[in-house]
C-alpha cells in the first residue's frame, strides 16, 4: 500500500536532548511537509521540501531542522533550541504537478519532553 | 495574509440531525480548500477539496461542502450524522503548484445519542 510512514508514533525526550523523527513515504511525490500540531492551535508548517536538497522553513522553524538526501524520506530533528517541544508532529507529501495536488499526512509522532 | 477561521471550537449534534461546520478563509490568489478530520491521536483523512469548477464538491463519507466565493466561505455538510462522525474537523486553503496549506484551528464534532 503506498502511504506515509511516521516513527515512531511515540517518543520520548529528556530536556537538552536532540531527538530524529522520521518520515518515509512510497507515493513518489516531490513534496514534503512538517507541521507540529497543539491543542486549538491547528496545524503549523514547520519546514517544506518541494525536491531533493533543497528545503525551506515554515511558520515556526526555530529549534528544529531538516534534511532532504532522498526523495522519499523527509527526518525532522527537535533540537534542544526548542523551548516547547512537546507537541503531536504530523509529516505530509503532495505532488504538486499532479491532477490531484492535495497533501497526504502520515499518523503522526506524540513527542513528549520529561 | 492568508489565514482559515473556523469559528465553532466544538459543536454537539445529535446522531440523525444534520451537520453543518463553518470555514471562512482569506486568501489573496484563488483559493484551493479541502476538509481534513483526524480522530484522536490519528492522522489527517482527506473528506473532500474544491479547485475549480461546480461550487458544490461531494467527498466520502456523505460529506459535502459548498464554496462561496463572494462570502470566502467553503462550509462543509452532512444531512445526517452518524456517531462514527465523531472527531476533529480542519478547514484548509492552499494553492495549486504547491501545497502549503494553511489550516484553521479545528472544530471538535460531538455526536450525542
Amino acid at each position: 500500500d503506498g502511504g506515509i510512514t511516521q516513527s515512531p508514533k511515540y517518543l520520548f525526550r529528556k530536556e537538552g536532548q536532540n531527538v530524529t523523527l522520521s518520515c518515509e513515504q512510497n507515493l513518489n511525490h516531490d513534496a514534503m511537509y512538517w507541521y507540529r500540531q497543539d491543542p486549538g492551535q491547528g496545524l503549523r508548517l514547520i519546514y517544506y521540501s518541494q525536491i531533493v536538497n533543497d528545503f525551506q522553513k515554515g511558520d515556526i522553524a526555530e529549534g528544529y531542522s531538516v534534511s532532504r538526501e532522498k526523495k522519499e524520506s523527509f527526518p525532522l530533528t527537535v533540537t534542544s533550541a526548542q523551548k516547547n517541544p512537546t507537541a503531536f508532529y504530523l509529516c505530509a507529501s503532495s505532488n504538486p504537478q499532479g491532477a490531484n495536488t492535495e497533501a497526504f499526512f502520515g499518523q503522526g509522532t506524540r513527542l513528549t519532553v520529561v | 495574509a492568508q489565514s482559515v477561521t473556523q469559528p465553532d471550537i466544538h459543536i454537539t449534534v445529535s446522531e440523525g440531525a444534520s451537520l453543518e461546520l463553518r470555514c471562512n478563509y482569506s486568501y489573496g490568489a484563488t483559493p484551493y480548500l479541502f476538509w481534513y478530520v483526524q480522530s484522536p491521536g490519528q492522522g489527517l483523512q482527506l473528506l473532500l477539496k474544491y479547485f475549480s469548477g461546480d461550487t458544490l464538491v461531494q467527498g466520502i463519507k456523505g460529506f459535502e461542502a459548498e464554496f462561496k466565493r463572494s462570502q470566502s466561505s467553503f462550509n462543509l455538510r452532512k444531512p445526517s450524522v452518524h456517531w462514527s462522525d465523531a472527531a476533529e474537523y480542519f478547514c484548509a486553503v492552499g494553492a495549486r503548484g504547491f501545497q502549503k496549506l494553511v489550516f484553521g484551528t479545528g472544530t471538535r464534532l460531538l455526536v450525542s445519542p
